[in-house]
């Protein structure tokens, strides 16, 4: 029962153009949102964040946006670029209990066509 | 340099052998956690630890075992009950608030 849903596996964009990606979830009770970026065989990179009071945050080309009431979230890459092509992953935070876990979705692969 | 360590980058296992993945981190975070990803998968968490000397199981934790001996490790064994290793392994730390950041990953290959 996936809680932190993407339901897009993968999006194209063209250069210069905007990137959305989407991100739903159904516990209302997660408090911070995360997204982060993937690279084959590597790590994932921590990208951007929200807390669930707000409802936008902006770190120079991304900006993501929190719909609470839909229980919705977005992440906006503008102008979008070939070195954004990726696997985009969106995490909550369960503040559930003592130990806070991050529950992840399955990932967005981003290809950004020159 | 600070950052995540984890060795080796490749890892082979034979049959019914277990094998230990070493995550080491020296920017002085308190929670250390392992992940693995499967292709086309997300993330799936199989141990946690919030503090030295104290772990969590995660969701999927059978098949593997941790210790946290000392702040900077996290060592993480795959069993021969795993009966389906082969993924790629992440180690993540954070602060224990929310952020995580994670190694460059293990391979783990079943010869």
């Amino acid at each position: 029962d996936q809680q932190v849903k993407q339901n897009s596996p993968s999006l194209s964009v063209q250069e210069g153009r905007i990137s959305i990606l989407n991100c739903d979830y159904t516990n209302s009770m997660f408090d911070y949102f995360l997204w982060y970026k993937k690279y084959p065989a590597e790590g994932p990179t921590f990208l951007i964040s929200i807390s669930s009071i707000k409802d936008k945050n902006e770190d120079g080309r991304f900006t993501v946006f929190l719909n609470k009431s839909a229980k919705h979230l977005s992440l906006h890459i503008v102008p979008s670029q070939p070195g954004d092509s990726a696997v985009y992953f969106c995490a909550a935070s369960d503040p559930a209990g003592n130990n806070r876990k991050l529950i992840w979705g399955l990932g967005t692969s981003l290809a950004v066509n020159p | 340099d600070g950052g995540i360590t984890q060795s080796p980058k490749y890892l082979f296992r034979k049959e019914g052998q277990n094998v230990t993945l070493s995550c080491e981190q020296n920017l002085n975070h308190d929670a250390m956690y392992w992940y693995r990803q499967d292709p086309g998968q997300g993330l799936r968490l199989i141990y946690y630890s919030q503090i030295v000397n104290d772990f969590q199981k995660g969701d999927i934790a059978e098949g593997y075992s941790v210790s946290r001996e000392k702040k900077e490790s996290f060592p993480l064994t795959v069993t021969s009950a795993q009966k389906n290793p082969t993924a790629f392994y992440l180690c993540a730390t954070s602060t224990g608030i929310e952020t995580q950041y994670f190694g460059p990953g293990t391979r783990l290959l079943v010869l």
